[in-house]
């Protein structure tokens, strides 16, 4: 088993530019979750899934949209990268709310 | 809401002696409380999880306590190795209901050899 996978690992956009950020994982879990990490704030939840076709937002959701049409992948979204968005981005899934979350190995963004 | 302080924000000892992070959570309804540990360059892992109905769980190494009443619980690593360094986090939730797994602020822990 994979695990948790993200694609892509590294991302420098310039301001105003989209990108999507895929997270996948294969432990049929209905629960999955974006989160950014920041220096020294933690681990901060974007927007999360109970399951498929289902999204919620998260604690800081302002600038992301999300997907989950498909019960093992998540997507993240970025319609307009600002530099304020330049973050370490981690996907996670769980077999339930408030469980073990298996975190897949991020991916680096950097916005110009 | 849930919020989760955890202290220290970097910690650093010598290889083999015990280090000791700590926790406090706010809503007295958190059920469940995980500790990941967080390699360079890698993403969070968990190493050891607590449910409110013990005060202490072991595994080997490493230990957390429970401290329902004062809603605290820390984190013990005991004859530390350099390769314990890494950024530690703790978190809680109300397991199996609609709450998230609330993080606190990770703690930077390095073992000099």
């Amino acid at each position: 088993n994979a695990g948790v996978t993200q694609t892509p690992k590294f991302r420098v956009l310039k301001t105003g530019q989209s990108m999507t950020l895929l997270c996948a994982q294969d432990m049929n879990h209905e629960y999955m979750y974006w989160y950014r990490q920041d220096p020294g704030m933690g681990l901060r939840l974007i927007h999360y899934s109970v399951g498929e076709g289902t999204t919620a937002k998260g604690e800081v959701p302002d600038g992301y949209n999300v997907s989950r049409l498909k019960k093992q992948n998540f997507l993240l979204g970025l319609e307009s990268a600002a530099p304020s968005q330049t973050s370490v981005y981690f996907c996670a899934s769980s077999y339930n709310f408030g469980s073990e979350q298996f975190f897949g190995p991020g991916t680096r963004l950097t916005v110009l | 809401g849930e919020n989760v302080e955890q202290h220290p924000s970097t910690l650093s000892v010598q290889e083999g002696d015990s280090a000791v992070i700590k926790c406090t959570y706010s809503d007295s309804a958190s059920n469940y409380f995980p500790w990941y540990k967080q390699e360079l360059g890698k993403g969070p892992q968990l190493i050891i999880d607590i449910r409110s109905n013990v005060g202490e769980k072991k595994d080997q190494r490493i230990a957390v306590t429970l401290n329902k009443t004062a809603k605290h619980f820390s984190l013990h690593i005991t004859e530390t190795q350099p390769e314990d360094s890494a950024v530690y986090f703790c978190a809680a939730s109300m397991w199996g209901s609609q709450g998230n797994l609330i993080f606190g602020k990770g703690t930077k822990l390095s073992v000099k050899p």
